[in-house]
């Protein structure tokens, strides 16, 4: 089942925070994070596997609620270089393979 | 950190012709590698998985005589698109997995594009 993803889309301007979400209706094994820039091909920013369970730094970071149904990730003071489309994957059904959200589109302007 | 080599990355070629994918994972051994295919815009749509040794595992939709795949062995995998038409032109992009939840890491892709 793909997880669903929102916002679909999101511009900013520099300095700005955001944040992504990924949710599913049934809990999920465990989540991973990704970023494509245009053209190019993912690149993993984080995974998350235990409920209740916060990673990363102070400027990109993610939780993962108690349930695991839902997953969040947080762009703090957000740079240029944030730019590119955000997806979220989680195993299917526990096998390796991933089902991606839909991906979130996320602009920083000047 | 882990590297993915995928080439070739952009391939032009006229209807009816076979295109060759490689994908090799540069400095670990891969237990499982997967072939992803992208349309403009939208989300990556796993195709097949891939495991060194075994057939490859295809998604539902996907047709396995169309889409080859060959692991040959823990570093290499292949996709070979069959008498490609307009309509397979894509991003196709590779992926290698070393251990259960751990990160996936992806190629470069192939942009490939049928005339």
């Amino acid at each position: 089942q793909q997880p669903v993803q929102s916002p679909q889309a999101v511009i900013l301007r520099e300095g700005e925070d955001a944040v992504i979400n990924c949710s599913s209706s049934k809990a999920l094994y465990s989540v991973h994070w990704y970023r494509q820039k245009h053209g190019e091909a993912p690149v993993f920013l984080m995974i998350l596997l235990k409920g209740g369970e916060q990673k990363g730094h102070e400027k990109i970071s993610a939780s993962f609620n108690e349930k695991k149904q839902q997953s969040s990730l947080y762009l703090t003071a957000s740079q240029l270089s944030y730019s590119g489309t955000y997806f979220c994957g989680t195993p299917d059904q526990g096998a390796q393979k991933l089902v991606f959200g839909q991906g979130t589109r996320l602009t920083i302007n000047p | 950190g882990a590297v993915v080599s995928q080439h070739p990355s952009r391939v032009i070629c006229k209807s009816g012709t076979s295109v060759k994918i490689e994908c090799r994972s540069l400095d670990f051994q891969a237990t499982t590698m997967f072939w992803y295919r992208q349309f403009p815009k939208q989300s990556l749509m796993l195709m097949a998985t891939s495991n060194e040794g075994s057939k490859a595992t295809y998604e539902q939709g996907v047709e396995k005589d169309k889409f080859l795949i060959n692991h040959a062995s823990l570093t290499l995998s292949t996709l070979t698109v069959t008498s490609a038409h307009p309509e397979d032109s894509s991003f196709y992009i590779c992926s290698a997995l070393k251990y259960s939840n751990q990160p996936q890491h992806f190629g470069d892709g192939t942009r490939l594009s049928i005339l």
